[in-house]
């Protein structure tokens, strides 16, 4: 099945420092998510990004589909941008990094 | 986006007791849903696909007839989890895709935390 590598496995920034969170997958996607996990394990969608660059505000997001991998922007980090960040990707089954755990600190 | 619902949040059970959990889509009908399960500090792991009017897929090594699946309508989703062991103590997590968006973006429920004594 399709291999999901997550980077760094952990993140701690200070309130304002900009990150690249980096996923790297084994074979051909055709669905590429991007989410934020809450502390109260809600997962928030940021981006759906099979291919393209995407932007929401501070954060954006870089797929190159035929290099494999994903890049998530952070700019101008917050503290409530804490807690993990998943990469998922499928072809059919829609399979999870082990994710980046960022901690933002004041 | 679209919303999935998820009850109960929180159930703690007894060992030996079987628990459901309700998975709903509230503005987009879904065909198919997904089960994941996530145990402390750990990612999601699916456990089955969910097909509206036929049987559930599970993955490998999830036991079919320990977590019974049933798809009964368009917007509901129900897990049991059957004779409860503390082993079965993690979060729940649902999942369904919009057919109305036409993509394969997933949306997830809240979730549900089963602690099992």
């Amino acid at each position: 099945g399709i291999q999901v590598e997550q980077s760094p496995p952990d993140l701690i920034l200070q309130e304002g420092a900009n990150s690249t969170l980096r996923c790297n997958f084994s074979d051909s996607v055709n669905n590429l998510q991007w989410f934020h996990q809450n502390p109260w394990g809600q997962l928030i969608n940021l981006f759906y990004i099979p291919s393209g660059t995407k932007q929401n505000g501070r954060l954006s997001a870089t797929t190159v589909a035929t290099e494999r991998y994903s890049l998530l922007y952070i700019s101008s980090s917050q503290t409530t941008d804490s807690g993990v960040y998943f990469c998922a990707v499928a072809y059919n089954k829609l399979i999870f990094g082990a994710g980046t755990r960022l901690a933002v600190h004041p | 986006g679209a919303v999935v619902s998820q009850h109960p949040s929180r159930v703690i059970c007894k060992s030996g007791t079987s628990v459901k959990i309700e998975c709903r889509s509230l503005d987009f009908q879904a065909t198919t849903m997904f089960w994941y399960r996530q145990f402390p500090k750990q990612s999601l792991m699916l456990m089955a696909t969910s097909n509206e009017g036929s049987k559930a897929t599970y993955e490998q090594g999830v036991e079919k007839d320990k977590f019974l699946i049933n798809h009964a309508s368009l917007t509901l989703s129900t897990l049991t989890v059957t004779s409860a062991h503390p082993e079965d103590s993690s979060f729940y997590i649902c999942s369904a895709r919009d057919p109305g968006q036409g993509t394969n973006e997933q949306y997830f429920g809240p979730g549900t935390r089963l602690t099992v004594t």
